[in-house]
């Protein structure tokens, strides 16, 4: 099976711009998990999106956002970009919500100028 | 509230030899699950070992192994025979069982040296 694929790679942005980070799931994976990752904070949870649904959130702002197709893509927004943004962003997927191992994409790095 | 502890910020060890890589959580929750994740330089993170609250033996994963103490609320990886690719960062990671997101350690970085 293909792992889970994340697009772009790599990303720069100015402030104040928006962008969209896309994830692809293991095939048969239904749950989608978002994390950003930076030097100072670790790796923080964003979302848990699960069959289209949001399941849970993390503490970060309303300017994050999210949502996942029908056939478990995932999308994530950051409007009104700022310097802080400038991280790491992963997507795992795991074939069910609750205690299976997850797996990881290679990352989206955001650098925010 | 749920808390992932990993007291070793950088830890090294000889090729070759086994290491043991500190976790230690809190949870109220009966219910949870406990991971191990290796990051290497290039930012992947690599799925290595999960343990279930309710496993009554520890996990193995080839020369992974996860050292569960439960009444210690303690989840140590122990890597037999260090390679110099084990070289990366390390996080310990729980998710609850009524919970929908998994929260991380800060990482350990283990240098195996040749």
């Amino acid at each position: 099976k293909a792992g889970v694929t994340q697009t772009p790679r790599y990303l720069i942005k100015t402030r104040g711009q928006q962008v969209t980070l896309s994830c692809s799931p293991i095939s048969g994976h239904r749950s989608v998990s978002w994390y950003q990752q930076t030097p100072g904070q670790g790796l923080q949870f964003l979302f848990e999106y699960f069959s289209e649904t949001q399941r849970n959130k993390g503490n970060f702002p309303g300017r994050f956002s999210g949502r996942q197709f029908s056939n478990s893509r995932s999308e994530m927004n950051v409007s009104t970009l700022e310097l802080g943004d400038s991280a790491l962003y992963l997507c795992a997927s795991r074939e069910a919500s609750g205690n299976y191992e997850q797996y990881f994409g290679p990352g989206t790095r955001l650098t925010v100028t | 509230a749920q808390k992932i502890t990993q007291t070793q910020p950088g830890m090294f060890v000889q090729e070759k030899e086994a290491v043991t890589l500190d976790c230690t959580y809190d949870t109220s929750d009966q219910s949870y699950g406990l991971f191990w994740y290796k990051q290497p330089s290039s930012g992947e993170m690599i799925f290595l070992i999960y343990q279930g609250s309710y496993d009554e033996q520890n996990a193995t994963e080839g020369r992974y192994s996860l050292n569960f103490q439960k009444a210690r609320k303690s989840a140590n990886l122990v890597i037999s025979a260090s390679q110099l690719g084990d070289s990366a960062m390390y996080f310990c990671a729980m998710r609850e069982g009524r919970g929908f997101k998994t929260i991380f350690g800060a990482g350990t970085r283990l240098f195996v040296k040749a």
